[in-house]
């Protein structure tokens, strides 16, 4: 399966700063890049969808000012935290898209961001 | 209506017998059906996915999918207690489609 990875794992930061989340495709090249969020028991939300070359994909409700996702190559999506707020402290994970024929549908690793 | 429905649980068993999850879904559009294990603070690992109805056997793991009631299930045989964690129920459209997940069930095996 296609492999993924995170950095960081994990970040604790104050208040008003900014956190930037990379997901790098390991095996493949990826032009999509889904990035989740998990607050504690609950399910996995999907925030947005990055694309290589052109703007993400946001959901309703998520803040494209706040959460800014860039897809830099085939290789790297990055997710920045802007002005990060307690409320923002969440598991984020990142998912290539599955390919066509196949049953690929896994999950990065995942950061664990704590706002302080 | 919630898209994806999961009974939150636990759902508890004793080691060595059968755990039955449940999923139902909203979307007919529906093609693709996976379920997820995810242990407390990991992410999300593959167990199974189903396309097809029926029932689908990996190991001590079996999908079962019933389209026209919108239902997929998740039987677990000879549970361990190293089965012990959170499943998530996921569907989509298709491969370029976003997966919906379900709330997910806590699964305790007790030894």
């Amino acid at each position: 399966g296609a492999v993924v990875s995170q950095h960081p794992s994990w970040v604790i930061c104050k208040s008003g700063t900014s956190v930037k989340i990379e997901c790098r495709s390991l095996d493949f090249q990826a032009t999509t890049m889904f990035w989740y969020r998990q607050f504690p028991k609950q399910s996995l939300m999907l925030m947005a969808t990055s694309n290589e070359g052109s703007k993400a994909t946001y959901e309703q409700g998520v803040e494209k000012d706040k959460f800014l996702i860039n897809h830099a190559s085939l290789t790297l999506s990055t997710l920045t935290v802007t002005s990060a707020h307690p409320e923002d402290s969440s598991f984020y994970i990142c998912r290539p898209p599955g390919l066509a024929s196949t049953d690929t549908q896994y999950f990065g690793p995942g950061t664990r961001l704590t706002v302080l | 209506q919630k898209e994806v429905e999961q009974n939150s649980g636990p759902l508890s068993v004793p080691e060595g017998a059968i755990a039955s999850l449940n999923c139902t879904y909203s979307d007919r559009g529906s093609q693709s059906f996976f379920w997820y294990r995810q242990y407390s603070g990991k992410s999300p690992e593959l167990i199974m996915f189903i396309y097809s109805n029926g029932d689908k056997e990996d190991g001590r793991f079996t999908a079962q999918l019933n389209k026209a009631s919108q239902y997929v299930s998740l039987l677990i045989r000879d549970s361990q207690p190293s089965d012990s964690a959170t499943y998530l129920c996921a569907v989509n459209r298709g491969s370029n489609y976003k997966l919906t997940f379900g709330k997910g069930t806590l699964l305790t095996v007790n030894p």
